[in-house]
């Protein structure tokens, strides 16, 4: 079955700094990869996903790249503020079987 | 806000009991995912239901079950609870397209087994 890793577990960045974190997937089949924020005490929140025939999506200060090839996509969020701390969470998704990675804590110092 | 609620927010049950979750999808939506979330890893697939019929499982043992009604409210439903069933339950809604569907969660109930 698939397998997602995501890099690093945690990250701190200064206010302003960019931030990213990347993710690995096992299975070819895939097609589908949204990135979830969870804050405390809530539910995991879509911020952006790609799918399988796309490159690169921006929404704003948030990116996603995929690269088909290498079974590997990354999240990038650029001019960070404090409301941006929290898990931030990969997921492969082939035919509605969803994998998760482990989660990323991110921290936004002011 | 994603418009899918989950109840009870919070629940304490000891070993061998057993315990039932309720999930309101979002309007339109008719599937249903739920996912187990152990403090510090990413959610885990339980089984999705679609149409009121199991429509794919996840590597957990036949005490987990569900039901989806036919307003697409859903209930997860599990057996002979043991202490390693402390979590977070959460459930998604979606609408199914042939996969990739978008899935909306909700807060989440948070288990407790002692």
């Amino acid at each position: 079955g698939e397998n997602v890793e995501q890099h690093p577990s945690t990250l701190s960045v200064q206010e302003g700094d960019s931030a990213v974190i990347k993710c690995t997937y096992s299975d070819s089949a895939s097609n589908y990869f949204p990135w979830y924020k969870q804050e405390l005490g809530k539910g995991p929140q879509l911020i952006i996903d790609i799918r399988s025939n796309v490159g690169e999506k921006k929404d704003q200060r948030i990116a996603v790249t995929l690269n088909k090839t290498a079974k590997h996509f990354s999240l990038h969020i650029t001019e960070t503020q404090p409301e941006d701390s929290a898990v931030y969470f990969c997921a492969a998704d082939n035919n509605n079987d969803m994998r998760f990675g482990a989660g990323t804590r991110l921290t936004v110092k002011p | 806000e994603t418009g899918v609620t989950q109840s009870p927010t919070h629940l304490i049950k000891t070993r061998g009991q057993q315990v039932t979750l309720r999930c309101s999808s979002q309007s339109g939506h008719n599937t249903v995912s739920w996912y187990q979330q152990a403090l510090g890893q990413g959610p885990q697939f339980i089984f999705q239901y679609y149409r009121e019929e199991e429509n794919g499982r996840g590597n957990f043992p036949p005490r987990f079950s569900g039901l989806q009604f036919p307003n697409y409210s859903s209930e997860l439903n599990v057996n002979a609870l043991e202490l390693d069933d402390s979590a977070l339950y959460l459930c998604a809604s979606s609408v199914l397209a042939g996969g990739g569907e978008t899935q909306y969660f909700g807060p989440g109930t948070r288990l407790l087994v002692l």
